[in-house]
């Protein structure tokens, strides 16, 4: 079946813009997941979503950051007032629920790069 | 904060041979573990899980955990050039993933 799927999949943005990376889960899992990867580290944990509510947004850096799912579906992450420290991969992966232990599933990412 | 620690590398190993993989973690109370491979451009893709002491083996892979060292390990058999990549070790903390920076894995033909 189809997997995560992101879009875009490169987004070069200036220095101050607003940006949105979407998301499309797994069809049929209820849990969401962000995570940021720079090069040479391996992914950091942004936010976590179980339906349509943010049940953990732990890891998101700063207020420029925020996500939504407004329909239990499709998620974006909206990046306001973007910095050159913000490039990053951007990746999104989904499981089939976010209550017990199910395994993460990664989309292929997003690479945003903030000139 | 809690921590995943692996070996940078890269670790090299000719064709044929096992590869063997580390990771350490510093939550005693972690239960869950998971192994991703990632290929230079790509994201990570799923490999292994494994949640009990002891060996889980799934073809080539073999997923060894030690909760009382906070030590798990992947081991390749016979391993391929198409192997090369980066492995993550990734620990659940709650409802998320904690990963190490990965160990990159050259086989050598």
């Amino acid at each position: 079946g189809a997997g995560v799927s992101q879009t875009p999949s490169n987004k070069v943005t200036e220095k101050g813009k607003y940006v949105e990376l979407r998301c499309d889960p797994i069809s049929g899992h209820t849990a969401l997941y962000w995570y940021r990867q720079s090069l040479g580290q391996g992914p950091e944990f942004l936010i976590y979503f179980q339906g349509t509510g943010a049940a953990d947004d732990s890891g998101l850096p700063n207020d420029r950051f925020f996500a939504v799912r407004p329909e239990g579906s499709v998620s974006t992450l909206k990046i306001q007032r973007t910095e050159r420290g913000d490039s990053a991969v951007y990746l999104c992966a989904s499981s089939l629920s976010g209550a017990g232990v199910y395994e993460q599933y990664f989309g292929p990412g997003t690479r945003l790069t903030v000139t | 904060q809690k921590e995943v620690e692996q070996n940078s590398g890269p670790l090299s190993v000719p064709e044929g041979a096992i590869a063997s993989l580390n990771c350490t973690y510093s939550d005693r109370g972690s239960q869950s573990f998971f192994w991703y491979r990632q290929y230079s451009g790509k994201s990570p893709e799923l490999i292994m899980s494994i949640y009990s002491n002891g060996d889980k083996e799934d073809g080539r892979f073999t997923a060894q955990l030690n909760k009382a060292s906070q030590y798990v390990s992947l081991l390749i058999r016979d391993s391929q050039p198409s192997d090369s990549a980066t492995y993550l070790c990734a620990v659940m903390e709650g409802n998320k993933l904690v990963f190490g920076a990965g160990t990159i894995l050259r086989v050598k033909s």
